[in-house]
C-alpha cells in the first residue's frame, strides 16, 4: 500500500528563520518523491523530486529534502524562510511501478514578518 | 508556452446540471489526470488517461466521465451535479519515464477551476 502522510497541518515561522515541513511515506516499492508548493489560486509547482539518486535533493527557491530510507521520512526544510514562501506544501510519491501519484494533505506555512 | 491550462476558472451549478471541463496541455504528454481538491483532504484522483482514447478510474470517480479523444485534451464532465461535488478541480499532466511508466515524470498542474454546486 502506499500513503503519504504530513505530520503538520500548518506551520508557522518568522521570516529569516529554518523551515522545516514534515513527511512521512509508505510504499511497497521504492517511490519516487517530491514536494510541491501551492500558491493562493494557483495549481500546484513543482519545487524537487527524488528518484533514487542522491539522498539529499535540492530545489527551487532554496528549498531541500532529505530522503531516509531507514525512517521511511522525506522532509522539507529551508535555511532562512522568506514572505513569499507562505504557501500551502504537498508531499507525494509514486510507486516505482504504474503511473499514481499519491498526495499528503497538506502542510500551510505561514511566515512572520 | 501555456503549460495546462484548464476552463472555465469558476463556476456556479444547480444541483442536477451538467457540464464540461475542459483541459488542454502543449507538452505531448502522454499522461493526464483529474484530481479535486478539498479543505483537509489533499488531492484525490478522479479518473486519469495513459493515452489518446484510453481513460481509467481513480479513487473517487463516481458521479463524474471524462473523455480523451485528442493527445492534448482531457475532459472531465458532470451528468448530474450534487452539492458534494462542489471543490476546486485540478487537471495534471506529465510524461512517460524510461521505463515506460509515467513515475519518475513530475506532474504539471493547471490553475484549477472552482465549482460550486447549490
Amino acid at each position: 500500500a502506499q500513503s503519504v502522510t504530513q505530520l503538520d497541518s500548518h506551520v508557522s515561522v518568522s521570516e529569516g528563520t529554518p523551515v522545516l515541513l514534515r513527511c512521512n511515506y509508505s510504499s511497497s516499492y521504492s517511490p519516487s518523491l517530491f514536494w510541491y508548493v501551492q500558491h493562493p489560486n494557483k495549481g500546484l509547482q513543482l519545487l524537487l523530486k527524488y528518484t533514487s539518486a542522491a539522498t539529499l535533493v535540492k530545489g527551487i527557491n532554496g528549498f531541500e529534502a532529505e530522503f531516509k530510507k531507514s525512517e521511511t521520512s522525506f522532509h522539507l526544510t529551508k535555511p532562512s524562510a522568506h514572505m513569499s514562501d507562505a504557501a500551502e506544501y504537498f508531499c507525494a510519491l509514486t510507486p516505482n511501478t504504474g503511473n499514481q501519484f499519491y498526495f499528503g494533505t497538506g502542510t500551510s506555512l505561514t511566515v512572520i514578518p | 508556452n501555456a503549460g495546462v491550462t484548464q476552463t472555465p476558472k469558476f463556476r456556479v451549478l444547480k444541483t442536477g446540471q451538467s457540464m464540461t471541463l475542459l483541459c488542454a496541455q502543449d507538452m505531448n504528454h502522454e499522461y493526464m489526470y483529474w484530481y479535486r481538491q478539498d479543505p483537509g483532504m489533499g488531492l484525490r484522483l478522479i479518473h486519469y488517461s495513459v493515452g489518446e482514447g484510453t481513460t481509467a478510474k481513480g479513487e473517487v470517480p463516481d458521479g463524474y466521465n471524462v473523455s480523451r479523444l485528442k493527445k492534448q485534451n482531457f475532459l472531465l464532465g458532470l451528468e448530474s451535479a450534487a452539492p458534494s461535488q462542489t471543490s476546486v478541480y485540478f487537471c495534471a499532466s506529465n510524461a512517460l519515464g524510461g521505463t515506460g511508466y509515467s513515475y519518475n515524470s513530475p506532474l504539471h498542474f493547471g490553475n484549477g477551476t472552482r465549482l460550486t454546486v447549490t
